[in-house]
């Protein structure tokens, strides 16, 4: 089946750097990328849409700055965190929706960040 | 806009018993699917089920059986004879038939099975 294979899977980081997150579709041509953060006990909320080739689409109040998004190829989009500070703390989830005939979504495995 | 509620936030049951976890949602399209998904505490997000709004067939895969009410924009899920193993958030979400649309996801219910 498809996999989106997601790395790290567990960062810390000190405040001010940047941390690169990866996602790669291993058997499938991902032309969308989404990319969510999870507060402890919260739901997933949407940041932003990535597509191959073009800009990235943030949701509204999504800092496009500090959330830097590249989808540079059809299996590889990333997210970069820069400048982190200790709010940013979280858990983000990559999703690649299929094709029209499956309407269905792969996910990776998420990445823990923690900024101290 | 298209919006999911999950109004439980926290169940917790004994092992054996059965629990439903409620989802009711909003959209304007007439045409659109329903998922549920389970996240362990690893975080990974398991998927469950997809439904799609002209399939009001209710489903059943051991355990686990889902109650699709186009008529009150419900998707509930029921496990029954619960057990440790299925203790989880477990999230409700929609998307419409969009060729890379987005899901929206409902607030998650937090399933606790105790022994």
């Amino acid at each position: 089946g498809a996999v989106v294979s997601q790395h790290p899977s567990r960062v810390i980081c000190k405040s001010g750097t940047s941390v690169k997150i990866e996602c790669r579709s291993l058997d499938f041509q991902a032309t969308t990328m989404f990319w969510y953060r999870q507060f402890p006990k919260q739901s997933l909320m949407l940041m932003a849409t990535s597509n191959e080739g073009s800009k990235a689409t943030y949701e509204q109040g999504v800092e496009k700055d500090k959330f830097l998004i590249n989808h540079a190829s059809l299996t590889l989009s990333t997210l970069t965190v820069t400048s982190a500070h200790p709010e940013d703390s979280s858990f983000y989830i990559c999703s690649a929706p299929r094709t029209a005939a499956n309407y269905g979504y792969t996910f990776g495995s998420g990445t823990r960040l923690t900024v101290v | 806009a298209q919006k999911v509620t999950q109004a439980q936030t926290e169940i917790s049951v004994v092992e054996k018993e059965d629990v439903t976890l409620d989802c009711v949602y909003e959209t304007r399209d007439t045409t659109y699917y329903l998922f549920w998904y389970k996240q362990p505490p690893s975080g990974e997000l398991v998927f469950l089920i997809r439904r799609n709004s002209f399939d009001e067939q209710n489903e059943i895969s051991g355990r686990y059986s889902w109650n699709f009410q186009k008529s009150t924009s419900s998707f509930n899920f029921t496990i029954t004879a619960s057990q440790v193993v299925d203790s989880a958030v477990y999230f409700c979400a929609l998307r419409n038939t969009g060729t890379a649309s987005k899901l929206t996801f409902g607030t998650g219910t937090r399933l606790q099975v105790t022994l």
